[in-house]
């Protein structure tokens, strides 16, 4: 099974600030024949469901703001929110769907500072 | 718009069995594989099982491999977990999910409780 490590647990900052989050595969999840990083990033709020903010590792979803953005490749990865509103307090994580099963990272935890 | 749907969780003692549905609409449902998710209390997410679009291939996490079953009934959009042998570790919400291959749309997922 692909192992998936986020880094930090949690992180506080300030609003307007940026915010980033670290996700680590252990092995690589670029499949050579597309080229593209079957990796995914979630966001989820108390008490809801996940929501999907990235996948292919960097292409957002429709509708989700540009402060956030995903980047890296082969078993790096980072989500980055550019400038933290309020709204953005959640945990996220990121999870591979290059194999199954589908693993996903253990959440990273954003808070206000 | 597309919604999922789940239903069926509740409160079950150790070893008993219970079977969560979910149904899909605003999508043709036999044309996604689709998954179940689940969340213990405070905890992550953790992967269970998929069903291919046309349910002939399952693959289920080792946690629960051999005490669950999934299935799908495209006559009535639904997508089934059937869950035996319950232990008090099962206890968390479960989410369906499609595959798209990323999961795209989740429901709002149904609470399962295994306590005596």
């Amino acid at each position: 099974d692909i192992v998936m490590t986020q880094s930090p647990d949690s992180l506080a900052v300030s609003l307007g600030e940026r915010a980033t989050i670290n996700c680590k595969s252990s092995q690589s999840v670029l499949y050579s024949s597309d080229n593209n990083n079957y990796l995914a990033w979630y966001q989820q709020k108390p008490g809801q469901p996940p929501k999907l903010l990235i996948y292919w590792a960097s292409t957002r979803e429709s509708g989700v703001p540009d402060r956030f953005s995903g980047s890296g490749s082969g078993t790096d990865f980072t989500l980055t929110i550019s400038s933290l509103q309020a709204e953005d307090v959640a945990v996220y994580y990121c999870q591979q769907y290059y194999t199954t099963p589908r693993t996903f990272g253990q959440g990273t935890k954003v808070e206000i500072k | 718009q597309v919604q999922l749907v789940e239903s069926g969780g509740g409160v079950v003692q150790p070893g008993r069995s219970l079977r969560l549905s979910c149904v899909v609409s605003g999508f043709t449902f036999s044309t996604y594989a689709m998954h179940w998710v689940r969340q213990a209390p405070g905890k992550g997410l953790e992967w269970v099982a998929v069903i291919s679009y046309d349910g002939s291939n399952k693959y289920y996490a080792d946690s629960v491999k051999g005490r669950f079953t999934i299935s799908r009934d495209s006559s009535r959009n639904t997508l089934y977990l059937q869950l035996n042998s319950l232990r008090p570790e099962d206890t968390a919400m479960y989410y369906c999910a499609r595959d798209f291959p990323w999961f795209d749309t989740w429901g709002q997922g149904t609470l399962v409780t295994v306590s005596s």
